[in-house]
């Protein structure tokens, strides 16, 4: 079965300081993976995806995430947290013999303080 | 650019009632299009994703239905709400190439009493 596994319910950071939100993978054949970020009772926004090609992959917001095939994770990441940055976030793997949907992970709650 | 459109985003509804959540995408043609449901804040569930229309498939059996009567219209349905069919449902759409994200509607949040 196809899964995503993000470990931490969640993870505080101080502001100025840089944060790491973990995600695991399990799928067959090549990943298409993705990150996602969630504000109260609002719908996701896409971040970042991994596709193919450099196992570092911009995104938005100043956020950032690495591939690595080896230990099959795509953690996000971001050199300076920001008190704004708090909010929850979803790594996803897309599975295209299935309509293309998305599976997710629990989640991980990001707090930053100041 | 392409939008998407999700109304209401809050309904109260009493146990039994019918329910209908509906969806739209605008800028874009033969999208595939997605319902999901987050119970208590986290985890999202996917009830239905189409690829055409008329296409539905299903992802959990319970007592909702989905349709797609039209290209960029997605609708979510019920007869007789259920207590536990409470939570935020999500509507998303996505380009059917490889690649492509999904995108996210705004959300409705749910509340059967």
């Amino acid at each position: 079965a196809q899964s995503v596994a993000q470990p931490e319910d969640q993870v505080n950071v101080a502001e100025g300081n840089p944060l790491t939100v973990k995600c695991t993978y399990s799928v067959s054949g090549n990943p298409y993976l993705f990150w996602y970020v969630q504000y109260p009772n609002r719908g996701l926004q896409f971040l970042l995806k991994y596709i193919t090609g450099d196992n570092l992959v911009k995104g938005s917001y100043g956020f950032e995430a690495e591939f690595n095939k080896s230990q099959t994770s795509f953690h996000l990441k971001k050199p300076s947290a920001l008190v704004s940055d708090s909010a929850l976030y979803f790594c996803a793997v897309r599975i295209y013999n299935q309509g293309g949907k998305l599976i997710f992970g629990q989640g991980t709650e990001l707090s930053v303080k100041p | 650019s392409q939008t998407i459109h999700q109304w209401p985003a809050t309904l109260v509804q009493p146990v039994g009632s019918p329910l209908s959540l509906e969806c739209t995408v605008e800028g874009t043609s033969n999208p595939n299009l997605y319902w999901y449901r987050q119970a208590a804040g986290r985890g999202l569930q996917l009830l239905f994703y189409s690829v055409g229309i008329g296409q539905i498939s299903s992802e959990v059996p319970q007592n909702l239905s989905a349709s797609r009567p039209q290209d960029r219209q997605f609708i979510l349905s019920s007869k007789k709400l259920l207590l536990s069919d409470s939570g935020f449902y999500l509507c998303a759409w996505s380009a059917p190439a490889e690649g492509s994200p999904l995108h996210f509607g705004n959300g409705t949040r749910l509340t059967v009493t």
